[in-house]
């Protein structure tokens, strides 16, 4: 298995665009996460679905972020507008079961940086 | 409000000698404790686990030490090799916690060789 795909790698862009960071989750896993890495929060859970089904989303920081789960195979974490604040690096990452007793498994990130 | 916390953002050990990683948590209903490590432009790998049963867990050059009355756990690298240069993340979790992990800040090992 190629593990969590993310994509794109990096993201520049500008205060007010909008931003979407996609997510490919291991196949055959149940659960989804998308955290985000600051230095002086570390890595934050945003938001994780249950086969598609978004579970607690009380991370989102606020109503700019919203985030997807279409198909077992495919997320979406999307800003708009954007900000400078929300520079940081997002992680999705998935697990085959409950995550309270399980391995997560990360995507190597996307860098977003927002100008 | 962090409810695991890592208090040394870094950290240098001599390559051989043991590397001694700290994390502590105010959340009395955790009761899995794990460490990640993440290389630069990669994604945090899980490492090993913990069990609030157990007090230790030994897994080749790595342990994991609980103390769940102090509320604390560590990692040992014993001994330490520039590979292991990374930074180091603790993350907890709980029945009653929960059903997520929370993880602390990291603390980034540099092994000097």
């Amino acid at each position: 298995d190629a593990g969590v795909i993310q994509s794109p790698r990096h993201e520049v862009t500008e205060m007010g665009q909008e931003v979407t960071l996609r997510c490919k989750p291991i196949s055959g896993h149940d659960y989804l996460f998308w955290y985000r890495q600051t230095m002086m929060r570390g890595l934050e859970l945003l938001i994780y679905f249950n086969n598609n089904v978004p579970i607690d989303d009380s991370g989102m920081p606020e109503d700019r972020f919203s985030a997807k789960m279409p198909n077992a195979s495919f997320s979406t974490l999307k800003i708009q507008p954007s900000e400078p604040r929300d520079s940081a690096v997002y992680f999705c990452a998935s697990s085959p079961g409950t995550p309270k007793y399980n391995e997560q498994f990360f995507g190597p990130g996307t860098r977003l940086t927002v100008l | 409000d962090q409810q695991v916390k890592q208090n040394s953002p870094s950290l240098s050990v001599q390559e051989g000698r043991i590397s001694i990683l700290n994390c502590d948590y105010t959340n009395s209903m955790f009761d899995y404790f794990l460490w990640y490590k993440k290389y630069p432009a990669e994604g945090p790998t899980f490492l090993i686990s913990i069990s609030s049963i157990k007090d230790k867990n030994e897994d080749g050059r790595f342990t994991v030490f609980l103390n769940k009355s102090a509320k604390h756990l560590s990692l040992h690298i014993v001994p330490s090799q520039p590979g292991d240069s990374a930074v180091y993340f603790c993350a907890a979790s709980g029945l009653q916690a929960g059903n997520q992990f929370y993880f602390g800040t990291g603390t980034s090992l540099t092994v000097i060789p």
